[in-house]
C-alpha cells in the first residue's frame, strides 16, 4: 500500500518560513492536498492539487511537488498558524485515499 | 451555507454495531463523492471509506473492509456508515467529508463536518 511520510514536528519563529515535507514513492506524479487542523476543530483544506489555494486561504500558504517529495511552505509564520498539517493523495493503484501521519507546527 | 453534520456516535461494546449518519446541506449532494475519515485520540487522520455520487462504487480501507458499509440516500441528502463487529481500535472521532470537485474523486476534501465520537468500551 502507498505510504506518505511526514516529520512529526516542525518548529519555527514568528515571521520565518516553515517547510513541511511529505514523502512518497514518485509522489510527483500524484496530486497532493494539504490540511490544517487546530485542536478541537475539523481539518481545513489549505492547498489542493499540489499548489492551488482555496478561496480564503492566505497567500502565505504555498505548495510544491516533485520527485519523491511534496512540500507545504508557510511564509511569514504567525502564531495562528500553529496546528497539525497533513498531506493527502489518492492512490489510483489501490483506489484508496492516503493521509500522511501529520506534522505539528509549533510557533516559538 | 455548505454544511455537513454527523450523528449517531456513542459508546458501544466490542463486537457491537453502530450506524453513523451525515446530513448534507447547501450544495447539490448527489453531484459529489463523499468519504468517512476517522481520527483516533491523539493520532492522525485515517481515511475509512468513499462512495461515488450515485452510490454504485464504494471503497474501503483495509482496516474496516468487510466490517463497515458505506451508503447514501441522495433523496435525503444523507451519507451513512454501518459499522459492524466493532473493535477497540475503532474508537475515534468520525468525520464525513465531500470531494472538492463534482463527479470526481481525488480532488481533496473541501468541506468537513464537526465529527461524531465513537467509543468502544466493555
Amino acid at each position: 500500500s502507498y505510504v506518505l511520510a511526514q516529520p512529526p514536528s516542525v518548529s519555527v519563529a514568528p515571521g520565518q518560513t516553515a517547510r513541511i515535507t511529505c514523502g512518497g514513492d514518485n509522489i510527483g506524479s500524484k496530486s497532493v492536498h494539504w490540511y490544517q487542523q487546530k485542536p478541537g476543530q475539523a481539518p481545513v483544506l489549505v492547498v489542493y492539487d499540489d499548489s492551488d489555494r482555496p478561496s480564503g486561504i492566505p497567500e502565505r500558504f504555498s505548495g510544491s511537488n516533485s520527485g519523491n517529495t511534496a512540500t507545504l511552505t508557510i511564509s511569514r509564520v504567525e502564531a495562528g498558524d500553529e496546528a497539525d498539517y497533513s498531506c493527502q493523495v489518492w492512490d489510483s493503484t489501490s483506489d484508496r485515499w492516503v493521509f500522511g501521519g501529520g506534522t505539528k507546527v509549533t510557533v516559538l | 451555507e455548505v454544511q455537513l453534520l454527523e450523528s449517531g456516535g456513542g459508546l458501544v461494546q466490542p463486537g457491537g454495531t453502530l450506524r453513523l449518519s451525515c446530513a448534507a446541506s447547501g450544495f447539490t449532494f448527489n453531484n459529489y463523492a463523499v468519504s468517512w475519515v476517522r481520527q483516533a485520540p491523539g493520532k492522525g487522520l485515517e481515511w475509512v471509506s468513499l462512495i461515488s455520487t450515485g452510490g454504485g462504487r464504494t471503497y474501503y480501507a483495509d482496516s474496516v473492509k468487510g466490517r463497515f458499509t458505506i451508503s447514501r440516500d441522495n433523496s435525503k441528502n444523507t451519507l451513512y456508515l454501518q459499522m459492524n463487529s466493532l473493535r477497540a481500535e475503532d474508537t475515534a472521532l468520525y468525520y464525513c467529508a465531500k470531494e472538492r470537485t463534482p463527479n470526481y474523486y481525488g480532488s481533496g476534501f473541501d468541506i468537513w463536518g464537526p465529527g461524531t465520537v465513537v467509543t468502544l468500551s466493555s
